[in-house]
């Protein structure tokens, strides 16, 4: 089965922060994405990686950036964390056959 | 516009109950349609469809699309509380690398 591991699953931090959110999958994939999720809203696409040092914006990519230094590892980063930044935060990595496949998720509070 | 649309957004049934989620959709090129599951936790994989009319079956889910009316359901028979989540309806976008997500429907069975 395939494997999409989030770093930390609950994360509380002050406005201001820089914040490093992680994301590791073990099958190889070459597409991976990040996702927040907010009551109402459904999931929204932040950005996306096809490859190695490859990257793409979704549809709200605002106040965020991302590394993608190795395949297996998509990171997203919150430069200067705002309390607008609350959510939680779904990476994916996506087969060949087009499934994406969820990590568990992070729950990301700015105080 | 493109999007997906899922209702009801919300559903309370008692276990036992037969319930029927709704997902239609606009997208240019449309390919697939694609279920998730989410508890407190990743979206886990339900079905994929890609042809009209034909039913995919799981134990007790089960789901169909219907490419004329731009539509699909997902059933699910002899609920359980196990069942209760909130469901996502997805289909990928144009350039293939994207999705869009319904909101979801939540779902709570109670016993």
């Amino acid at each position: 089965d395939v494997k999409v591991t989030q770093s930390s699953r609950y994360l509380v931090k002050r406005t201001g922060e820089k914040v490093f959110l992680e994301c590791v999958q073990d099958m190889d994939h070459e597409n991976m994405f990040w996702y927040r999720q907010d009551p109402g809203l459904g999931l929204r696409l932040i950005y996306f990686s096809y490859d190695v040092k490859m990257k793409e914006k979704g549809d709200i990519p605002e106040g965020y950036s991302v590394s993608r230094e190795k395949k297996e590892r998509f990171s997203l980063i919150l430069e200067s964390a705002s309390t607008n930044q609350t959510s939680m935060y779904l990476c994916a990595s996506q087969s060949t056959n087009e499934k994406l496949f969820f990590g568990s998720g992070t729950q990301l509070s700015v105080l | 516009e493109d999007k997906v649309v899922q209702s009801p957004l919300s559903l309370v049934v008692h276990e036992g109950d037969t319930v029927t989620l709704n997902c239609s959709y606009e997208v240019t090129n449309f390919r697939s349609l694609l279920w998730y599951k989410q508890e407190k936790k990743a979206p886990t994989f339900l079905f994929m469809l890609t042809s009209s009319g034909i039913e995919k079956k799981s134990g007790r889910l089960s789901s169909i699309l219907d490419k004329k009316e731009l539509f699909s359901i997902l059933n699910i028979t002899a609920t359980q509380t196990g069942d209760s989540a909130v469901y996502l309806c997805a289909t990928p976008r144009y350039n293939f690398n994207k999705f869009y997500f319904g909101s979801g429907t939540k779902l709570n069975v109670k016993p």
